[in-house]
């Protein structure tokens, strides 16, 4: 089925470990993003990709890095885990269309201990 | 910088209550846009509308509602007659013209009681 998955959907990890979270989709959207959902703050943007090979920083990208080799691939890796990254991770896509609805990943929740 | 503010963090009614969800933003950008997002207890992000700063009429879709008022920079949502169902963590979100960043609100947990 088309659609936008991310693996894995839940990872313990520990601090100083580097942590790669998957996102890939099925519809060839041109964007990209990386949100991190945490209580009280809603979802913030860690990175974006406007297509493959463009990338740029969001809100919070600190410790994060992304890179978008093909179109339907997002990665996003953590080169060294803290605490402060435990979170659930969502990767979303969309066309430049009417609606402007981004399309979520199911999340991938991580701790870090 | 953009920003949106949700005052609300939980909401508690019973069954068949209506449930306004307030939300007020901050941009400089004289186009955006602006969502609703629906994240029930499963976990995935549902969109439920999109509005631009030049369409300031109000939309109805169902139960659901929404208020537009450039002046006070807002953007509320009612449930009508609300169900259990409805009871879920819903965003309110605003993008700038041709941005699709979107500035996420922290949430209002709605809860509905049987």
């Amino acid at each position: 089925d088309a659609g936008i998955t991310q693996s894995p959907r839940y990872k313990i990890t520990e601090t100083g470990r580097q942590v790669t979270l998957m996102c890939h989709q099925t519809w060839s959207h041109s964007y990209m993003f990386w949100y991190r959902q945490d209580l009280g703050h809603g979802l913030r943007l860690i990175y974006y990709s406007a297509a493959a090979d463009i990338t740029d920083k969001g809100e919070v990208p600190d410790g994060y890095v992304v890179s978008r080799s093909k179109t339907e691939n997002f990665p996003l890796t953590l080169e060294s885990a803290t605490r402060s990254q435990t979170s659930v991770y969502f990767c979303a896509s969309t066309l430049l269309d009417y609606t402007g609805e981004l399309f979520f990943g199911e999340g991938s929740r991580l701790t870090v201990l | 910088a953009q920003k949106v503010t949700q005052a609300q963090t939980e909401i508690s009614v019973v069954e068949k209550e209506d449930v306004t969800l307030d939300c007020v933003y901050e941009t400089r950008d004289t186009t955006y846009y602006l969502f609703w997002y629906k994240q029930p207890p499963s976990g995935e992000l549902v969109f439920l509308i999109r509005r631009n700063s030049f369409d300031e009429q109000n939309e109805i879709s169902g139960r659901y509602s929404w208020n537009f008022q450039k002046s006070t920079s807002s953007f509320n949502f009612t449930i009508t007659a609300s169900q259990v169902v409805d009871s879920a963590v819903y965003f309110c979100a605003l993008s700038g013209q041709n941005d699709y960043k979107l500035s996420f609100g922290a949430g209002t947990t709605v809860t509905v009681r049987a």
